[in-house]
């Protein structure tokens, strides 16, 4: 069964903390992988595709990195702005039958950045 | 500007009384979803829709239908509402199959007493 697992579960940073979020995943085949924030009472918001293993992406203070079993989002010098809850997905790939067109979420994990 | 519209935002109901959650995107997708958001358990696929009148079922079906006549739209139809309906749902689009980058609405809080 395809299974993504984030940890922690939540992490609180003083503004200008370095860290590390972790996204671990079981998944028949990988098509790709995606970071999204989402915010209190908001909609989750795309952030990164990470399609194989060694592939990074930046974007501000946050990076995304991608290997065989895990996916990391780092957040350098992070700020009070950076607080809400980041979620990962995977995607399978196709299965014999057709199309995979799911994804499937971890729980997230809620960042609070402290001034 | 771009965006995935959900209605209503919050509802209340009863348990047998028939509602519809609408969804609209203005950004010509032809891929369409309905997620549901339960504390514990992260986001999880209701249906989902590759383009107008194909719809299929994603991991949690039961109790919901949907319908997709006009690309820009993909109603969500409670028949019969039940409390363990009681969720935050989410409509999200992408410009097409295959792809995660999905948008996402604003989603929809519905309590089913």
């Amino acid at each position: 069964e395809d299974q993504v697992t984030q940890s922690p579960e939540a992490l609180r940073l003083q503004e200008g903390e370095s860290s590390s979020l972790n996204c671990s995943y079981t998944v028949s085949g990988l098509r790709g992988l995606f970071w999204y924030r989402q915010d209190p009472g908001k909609g989750p918001e795309f952030l990164f595709t990470l399609y194989s293993a060694g592939e990074e992406k930046e974007k501000e203070r946050l990076k995304a990195t991608l290997t065989k079993k895990e996916s990391f989002l780092h957040i350098t010098a992070p700020k009070p702005e950076d607080s809400a809850t980041y979620l990962c997905a995977v995607q399978p790939s196709r299965t014999p039958q057709g199309g995979s067109e799911k994804l499937v979420f971890g729980k997230g994990t809620k960042l609070t950045v402290n001034p | 500007e771009a965006q995935v519209t959900q209605n209503p935002r919050y509802l209340i109901t009863v348990t047998g009384k028939k509602l519809t959650v609408t969804c609209s995107q203005n950004m010509n997708h032809e891929y369409m979803s309905w997620y549901r958001q339960d504390p514990g358990l992260g986001l999880r696929q209701i249906y989902y829709s590759m383009n107008v009148e194909v719809t299929d079922k994603g991991d949690v079906p039961e109790g919901y239908k949907v319908s997709r006549k006009e690309k820009r739209n993909f109603p969500l139809i409670l028949e019969s509402p039940s409390p363990n309906q009681t969720s935050l749902y989410f409509c999200a689009s992408s410009l097409h199959q295959g792809t995660g980058e999905l948008f996402f609405g604003e989603g929809s809080r519905l309590t089913v007493l």
